[in-house]
């Protein structure tokens, strides 16, 4: 199977903390995209981080990508109460347009 | 900020009937998606559409399924007879450029409950 896994899949922090989600996918990849979804909402892009990439930052998130381990991280820093969402990771591949994603994270921050 | 739109919200139908999940681009892409999530399952891919014609399916999108571009804006997906295990969340997405390293915009989605 291409496509990602998240783990853990529910956390549950206070407002300032930080929350770290994983993904682990089993073959090669393109790309690595965080997608967040607000409940009963649509997917909206977080960030994208090629396969020649090892990390990325776009403001309080900072996402590192390990290919041989096949796995990546998702760091949201001083967490605020509208962070509270599901959070997937979507991985693309070389020569097709398809995105495999996880089953996604749930996050609650507590204010 | 541009953004896709999908209607309806929610579809509601009878096992066996026709249903078109419609969806509204960001009117400068090229690439457009169908995916769906079944309740508590992943997001899976179903088929894109470049250029007239799909470019890609999956193995869910069977004959059940069709999509279309009938004018220049709006972009559909039919289910021709509704099983209940269409029940899902639909979601449209689009982007400008081909292949997956670009960043797909996603609709709200529309949620099918075939009863």
């Amino acid at each position: 199977s291409q496509q990602g896994e998240e783990d853990p899949q529910a956390l549950s922090i206070q407002e300032g903390e930080n929350a770290t989600m994983n993904c682990s996918y089993k073959t090669s990849i393109n790309n690595l995209q965080w997608y967040r979804q607000n409940s009963g909402r649509g997917l909206v892009h977080l960030i994208l981080i090629r396969s020649n990439e090892r990390e990325k930052h776009s403001g309080r998130l900072r996402v590192t990508l390990d290919t041989s381990k096949k796995s990546s991280s998702l760091l949201i820093t001083a967490s605020r109460a509208a962070d509270t969402a599901s959070y997937f990771c979507a991985t693309g591949f070389y020569g097709n347009n398809r995105l495999a994603f996880g089953k996604g994270n749930q996050v609650v921050v507590i204010p | 900020e541009p953004e896709v739109t999908q209607t309806p919200s929610h579809q509601v139908t009878q096992m066996g009937q026709e249903v078109i999940l419609r969806c509204v681009p960001i009117s400068n892409h090229l690439y457009f998606y169908w995916y769906r999530q079944i309740l508590g399952q992943k997001v899976e891919f179903l088929v894109s559409f470049y250029n007239n014609e799909i470019s890609e399916k999956s193995e869910i999108f069977d004959d059940q399924f069709s999509v279309e571009r009938p004018d220049g804006s709006n972009f559909t997906l039919k289910i021709r007879s509704t099983k209940l295990e269409d029940s899902a969340m639909y979601f449209c997405a689009s982007s400008g450029r081909r292949g997956s390293n670009t960043e797909a915009f996603f609709g709200q989605g529309t949620r099918l409950t075939v009863v």
